[in-house]
This record gives C-alpha cells, sequence and structure tokens, in this order.
C-alpha cells in the first residue's frame, strides 16, 4: 500500500538557522499537504501542491513539490522559536483517495 | 465558520468497554476523516466518510466503526477496547477535493 516517509524524525536547530524536512512517497501523489502540530495541539493545515515541481513560499517558509510528484519539501529560512513543532506531510493518490501522513518531522529551536 | 469540533474532549476507559465518539463537521463540508495519533504511529488513517457512505477505509480491526448521518456529523465506535486503543482520536473534515480541517481531537485513556 502506500507509503509516506519523512527525514529526519526529529531535529535541533539554533534560532536563526535554516531548517529543511523532507518527504517522500512510494507512490505518485494526487497533491501534497503540509501541516503543522504544535505540542498538545491538533494538526494545522499549511498550504497544499498541486502541480508537478510547483514551488510556493509562505513568509520565511518554503514548499516544493517534485516533478515526479512522489517527493516534497519544506525549508524554514531562519527559525524562530515559534516554529517549534512537527511537521507533518500528506497526500492522496488520487483526489478521492485517503489522505496518508508521513510520521512528521519534530523541529526543537534553541534560543 | 466555525470549526470542526469534537466531543468528548477526554475519555477514560477500562479494557473491554466500547466508546463512542463524535465529530461535527465545518458547515458545508460532506467529507469527513478519522485518524489515529499515537506517539509510536504517528497519525494512522481509519476511515472517510462521504455523504453517509464509507468511502475509504485503513487497515484497522472490525472492532474500529464509524458511521455519518445526513447532517454530516460523524461517529466512530471502538468496541471491546485494548490499552493499545489509547490514543488522540482525530477528525477531519473537507469539501469536495480541498484540504482538510482538523478537530482539536478526543484523547482516549483505555486502563
Amino acid at each position: 500500500g502506500q507509503q509516506v516517509m519523512q527525514i529526519p524524525q526529529y531535529q535541533h536547530v539554533q534560532e536563526g538557522e535554516d531548517f529543511t524536512t523532507y518527504c517522500n512517497s512510494s507512490t505518485t501523489l494526487s497533491n501534497i499537504q503540509w501541516y503543522k502540530q504544535r505540542p498538545g495541539g491538533h494538526p494545522v493545515f499549511l498550504i497544499q501542491l498541486v502541480k508537478s515541481g510547483e514551488v510556493k513560499k509562505q513568509k520565511r517558509l518554503t514548499f516544493q513539490f517534485g516533478e515526479a510528484k512522489k517527493n516534497s519539501s519544506l525549508h524554514i529560512t531562519a527559525t524562530q522559536t515559534t516554529d517549534v513543532g512537527t511537521y507533518f506531510c500528506a497526500g492522496p493518490m488520487t483526489s478521492y483517495d485517503k489522505v496518508i501522513f508521513g510520521p512528521g518531522t519534530s523541529l526543537s529551536v534553541i534560543p | 465558520k466555525a470549526g470542526v469540533t469534537q466531543t468528548p474532549r477526554y475519555l477514560i476507559k477500562t479494557r473491554g468497554q466500547q466508546v463512542t465518539l463524535s465529530c461535527s463537521p465545518i458547515s458545508g463540508h460532506r467529507s469527513v476523516s478519522w485518524y489515529q495519533q499515537t506517539p509510536g504511529q504517528g497519525l494512522q488513517f481509519l476511515f472517510e466518510y462521504f455523504s453517509e457512505t464509507q468511502r475509504n477505509k485503513g487497515n484497522f480491526p472490525g472492532r474500529f466503526s464509524g458511521r455519518q448521518f445526513s447532517n454530516s456529523r460523524s461517529e466512530m465506535n471502538v468496541s471491546t477496547l485494548e490499552l493499545g486503543d489509547s490514543a488522540l482520536y482525530l477528525c477531519a473534515s473537507r469539501a469536495a477535493q480541498e484540504t482538510q480541517y482538523f478537530g482539536p481531537g478526543t484523547r482516549l485513556l483505555v486502563l
């Protein structure tokens, strides 16, 4: 069945350093979604990418969707303590398929 | 619009009991998905309901079941609870092919 992997599992950075998490699916995805979950909270939607090779930016966050629509990355520039949390990628094989989540990357930011 | 609501927020049960969790989606959203989140297994897809029909199903035993009502509200039931069922149960709603919005979750503890 469809599997979504993410690396790294954990990342500790000094405040101001950059951070990148990578997402890989075993199958081609219809779209890729990114969520952030703060400790004790629930996943909150960040962004959705649909097109092959698509790049989107949200302030200090840059999201990419691979050409083959099987991988994606999230890059945070100059991390802040408010970036702390677990970042999940997720996606369905088709628009109406179940959305499968990766295991997440837990980010800690040391002030 | 009001967000996704889940009740109850916290629940303590003993092994062998059964439990019913409720989810009210965002108004206008006809799809409701359920996920189980545990520290070791991440976010695992349980099932998705759309217009009162189960559209997708994850790899959980038959003890886990769900349903959706005509107003799109959904319930999930777990029978014969096991210690390993202790988890955060999240529901997410979406409209058509749009992204998912999560509720705050129900934290279930099985003793």
